[in-house]
């Protein structure tokens, strides 16, 4: 069974500018999380979605959104972007998202650079 | 609310010999806890959670993890480690709210385990 897929692997951007980062869940998970890594942050939750609807957000600027398509595909859109926004955008997927003790399994990332 | 601390940025290591990457935490509620480990350049790798029951969880990759309730800590052990092992390793845990549904996923800062041949 195929993992996670993200897409693009790497992208470099200019401030103002906007990105959008593409998961693809593996084949039969519905729920979807999204993360942003950075060496001085750690790991730090965005959203999850769940049958298209945001189930769970953390705490970032309403600059970050996300969507969820049928599919259970996800994209998450960063606008006006700022230099501090360079990171690594992690996706994750699970079955159904349903309980707390169900694994996520994580994709390989997007590395984002903002000059 | 939760929260996860890996008390240690690095341990380093002999290959051969055991090692442990700590983890404590802090939930109200049952904690659901797991470890990841990233490798350069790629995303998280799931090896092992601890739901309830055996408080030794045995993983992949040679991997296990004991929770200890009144120490509120869940550490990852390797009886024998080998020089792939070097990695960065993150502790997360997740739990049930009183008003039901579920916290979200809190990872700690992460911990780079370096194993020396």
């Amino acid at each position: 069974k195929a993992g996670v897929t993200q897409t693009p692997r790497y992208l470099i951007k200019t401030r103002g500018q906007q990105v959008t980062l593409s998961c693809s869940p593996i084949s039969g998970h519905r729920s979807v999380s999204w993360y942003q890594q950075t060496p001085g942050q750690g790991l730090q939750f965005l959203f999850e979605y769940f049958s298209e609807t945001q189930r769970n957000k953390g705490n970032f600027p309403g600059r970050f959104s996300g969507r969820q398509f049928s599919n259970s595909r996800s994209e998450m859109n960063v606008s006006t972007l700022e230099l501090g926004d360079s990171a690594l955008y992690l996706c994750a997927s699970s079955l159904a998202g349903g309980s707390p003790e169900e694994t996520q399994y994580f994709g390989p990332g997007t590395r984002l650079l903002v000059l | 609310a939760q929260s996860v601390a890996q008390p240690e940025d690095q341990v380093n290591v002999a290959e051969g010999n055991p090692l442990t990457v700590k983890c404590t935490y802090s939930v109200s509620g049952n904690p659901y806890l797991f470890w990841y480990v990233q490798y350069p350049n790629r995303g998280l790798q799931f090896l092992l959670k601890y739901i309830t029951g055996d408080n030794l969880v045995k993983g992949s990759y040679g991997f296990e993890a004991e929770f200890n309730k009144s120490q509120t800590s869940f550490h990852l052990k390797k009886p024998s480690a080998l020089v792939s092992d070097s990695a960065l390793y993150f502790c997360a845990v997740r739990a049930r709210r009183l008003s039901g549904g579920y916290n979200k996923l809190i990872f700690g800062a992460g911990t780079r385990l370096a194993v020396h041949p």
